[in-house]
């Protein structure tokens, strides 16, 4: 069991850019979470998915936020038109039916937008 | 709407001398409380959950404690390396997703 894998760790683009950020859960998690979180705050929830379904979706995944998990394995999290706003920790995590809702994290990518 | 706070927002301890934080809920339906750890520039690290006021969960010097509108995270003789933020975050029933308080920065001085 290595973790949840996230990629890249950090990135840095320029305003106006697209960006995407990759996650692999721990083999077998069958649920994927994306959060995200800024600086001084708990992390806030923005999808969910099971297997491939995507069940649950935040108001605050705007239309420039879209996020797959194709074959159900990893997921992608793709922000277009990147904005001063969107610079945070986005964090990924994954549960399993025998984790329940308990849930493992990635260590997260941090995203500058300049 | 389900809301999770915190408190205090920061301690300061000594060495050995033991102390408690507060997350106080609020969730129509509670699944579970959970408790995270989070190292600065890291993702949050799984401490507990807990699922039915009077439930209790110790891991070392951690020991989370469940009512039925709070819940507790005791560390007795606290270590430096105790030093983090540590995160509370409820489920309501039905739902998967965790809705995290902001956290309490924890800083132990040897």
């Amino acid at each position: 069991d290595t973790g949840v894998s996230q990629d890249p760790r950090h990135k840095i683009t320029k305003r106006g850019q697209n960006v995407t950020f990759r996650c692999d859960p721990i083999s077998e998690h069958n649920r994927l979470y994306w959060y995200r979180q800024t600086l001084g705050q708990g992390p806030e929830f923005l999808t969910y998915f099971q297997n491939e379904a995507q069940l649950e979706k935040s108001r605050l995944l705007s239309d420039r936020f879209s996020a797959e998990r194709p074959k159900g394995s990893f997921s992608t999290l793709e922000i277009q038109r990147t904005e001063q706003g969107d610079s945070a920790m986005y964090l990924c995590a994954s549960s399993s039916r025998q984790t329940g809702t308990e849930a493992f994290f990635g260590q997260g990518t941090r995203l500058t937008v300049v | 709407e389900d809301q999770v706070t915190q408190s205090p927002e920061a301690l300061r301890l000594q060495e050995g001398e033991s102390s408690s934080l507060n997350c106080s809920y609020t969730v129509s339906g509670l699944r579970g409380l959970f408790w995270y750890r989070q190292d600065p520039g890291k993702g949050p690290e799984f401490l507990f959950t807990l699922y039915s006021a009077g439930e209790e969960k110790e891991k070392e010097r951690l020991k989370a404690t469940l009512t039925k509108k709070e819940s507790f995270l005791h560390i007795t003789a606290p270590k430096p390396e105790d030093s983090a933020t540590y995160l509370c975050a409820s489920v309501a029933t039905g739902f998967q997703k965790l809705v995290f308080g902001t956290g309490t920065r924890l800083l132990v001085s040897p």
